[in-house]
């Protein structure tokens, strides 16, 4: 257990709706990473918050938002799914944003889009 | 800007056989390189870290790797495969800003 926290664990939704994907960070950790993982992308960053600031962006669609909240958990938000967006979604977690830091995984959240 | 390639999407190895999983990294500053392991339905767990302290870093579960900064690589290796060791794994790369770039992977089965 890597004391990250993704809820839910499956998600199956229709084209076109929006989903929300929560986070709970380790206990202490400030930064919070969002990956998504699929067959053709394989694994990619997609946004860092920062004790509540976005920090760095990566591949991430104008359709994908994300906030970090005062308690520090997050949520990415995804919006006008498609089929495409199918995909595993991890979030991590570190103590700061020293690029030394090892990054703690969450389960992840499946995402199926119908 | 950085990248890391995995050489081989899948490697098979009889149990008890060396393992040996290939990483090569482009950075134009000094890496810190990580490698994770992910179980069928899991989430990704850290093997081990390169952060210059050492080049050859041992991690859990009996694997090591040696950085070679001449040769930009970051092999994996264990000495003697097991059957629980049959997961996928991911070389990654640490930007400036502590994001992770991660290899393409590379699936370990292990045969009895």
């Amino acid at each position: 257990d890597s004391g990250v926290t993704q809820t839910p664990k499956h998600l199956i939704t229709a084209t076109g709706q929006r989903v929300t994907l929560r986070c709970s960070p380790r206990s202490g950790d400030l930064s919070v990473y969002w990956y998504q993982q699929s067959l053709d992308q394989g694994l990619q960053f997609l946004i860092q918050y920062y004790n509540g600031e976005e920090r760095a962006k990566g591949n991430i669609l104008e359709r994908f938002s994300a906030q970090q909240f005062p308690d520090l958990h997050s949520e990415l938000n995804l919006s006008s799914l498609e089929l495409g967006d199918s995909a595993l979604y991890f979030c991590a977690s570190s103590p700061t944003r020293a690029s030394y830091n090892e990054q703690f995984f969450g389960p992840g959240t499946r995402l199926t889009v119908l | 800007a950085q990248s890391v390639t995995q050489l081989g999407s899948h490697v098979s190895v009889s149990e008890g056989a060396l393992v040996l999983l290939r990483c090569n990294y482009s950075s134009s500053v000094p890496p810190y390189l990580f490698w994770y392991v992910q179980y069928p339905n899991q989430g990704l767990q850290l093997l081990l870290k390169y952060t210059s302290a050492a080049t050859l870093v041992k991690g859990i579960n009996g694997f090591e790797a040696e950085f070679k900064k001449s040769e930009t690589s970051f092999h994996l290796t264990k000495p003697s495969a097991h059957m629980s060791d049959a997961a996928e794994y991911f070389c990654a790369v640490s930007d400036q800003g502590g994001k992770l770039i991660f290899g393409q992977g590379t699936e370990l089965s292990v045969k009895p």
